[in-house]
């Protein structure tokens, strides 16, 4: 079966740094993803590892440890617009075509 | 170069109607993937489409639920006899080939059964 946990909400201020944990479960790997969805909005892609260790790009990292089975988001230099859910999605081994299983989404709310 | 285009974006279908949600995926996408995202859950897979094949429907309901891709035009998701349970938003995404990782998503429909 698949499982993938991650906190239901976060807050944070404006500037800080906020770190989104993402852990699973699944019958194989073949690769994490991250994604922003704000409210009433398509999920849009962040970032996609599949190789152990630190992914940079811009404000946003993106970690994966696959033998404990865990990632993480991190935000930093938080703006007001980085209020949103974060999506943690795995791409099982096995699954034919690439379909994704998702956890059930962090809501960050970003305050001044 | 559009992307993932969806519509209607909302409907509202009364219990024992029709729903049917139209996908058109990204220029040169071949590979549609439906979700299914209830209120303030996370996104559940549904169906893995390719021109004119029903790949993986592993995550469909067995009765009600249908998609089909076909050689032209956009992929459709039909919910016969909608229920209140159906209410949900339904994103679709695309992939032009299985080599490609990321999935693009489309706006969504926002369905709600009255």
């Amino acid at each position: 079966g698949q499982n993938i946990d991650q906190p239901t909400e976060m807050t944070a201020t404006e500037g800080a740094i906020v770190q989104i944990n993402c852990t699973y479960q699944t019958s194989g790997f073949n690769g994490l993803f991250w994604y922003q969805q704000h409210a009433g909005e398509a999920p849009t892609f962040l970032s996609y590892n599949v190789l152990d260790g630190l992914e940079e790009k811009g404000r946003f990292s993106s970690f994966l440890s696959r033998s404990k089975g865990y990632s993480y988001l991190l935000l930093k230099e938080l703006q007001m617009k980085d209020s949103a859910s974060y999506l943690c999605a795995v791409r099982p081994i096995k699954a034919a075509g690439n379909k994704l299983t998702f956890g059930g989404g962090t809501r960050v709310l970003v305050k001044p | 170069n559009a992307g993932v285009m969806q519509n209607p974006r909302h409907l509202v279908r009364r219990r024992g109607q029709e729903a049917r949600l139209r996908c058109s995926p990204m220029k040169g996408h071949s590979h549609v993937y439906w979700y299914r995202q209830l209120p303030e859950e996370g996104l559940k897979f549904m169906v893995y489409l390719q021109k004119e094949n029903i790949i993986d429907e592993s995550g469909m309901p067995k009765e009600r639920f249908s998609a089909e891709f076909p050689k032209e035009g956009p992929s459709i998701l039909r919910i016969q006899q909608v229920v209140r349970g159906d209410s949900a938003a339904y994103f679709c995404a695309s992939i032009p080939t299985l080599s490609q990782e990321t999935q693009y998503f489309g706006p969504g429909t926002r369905l709600l059964v009255l």
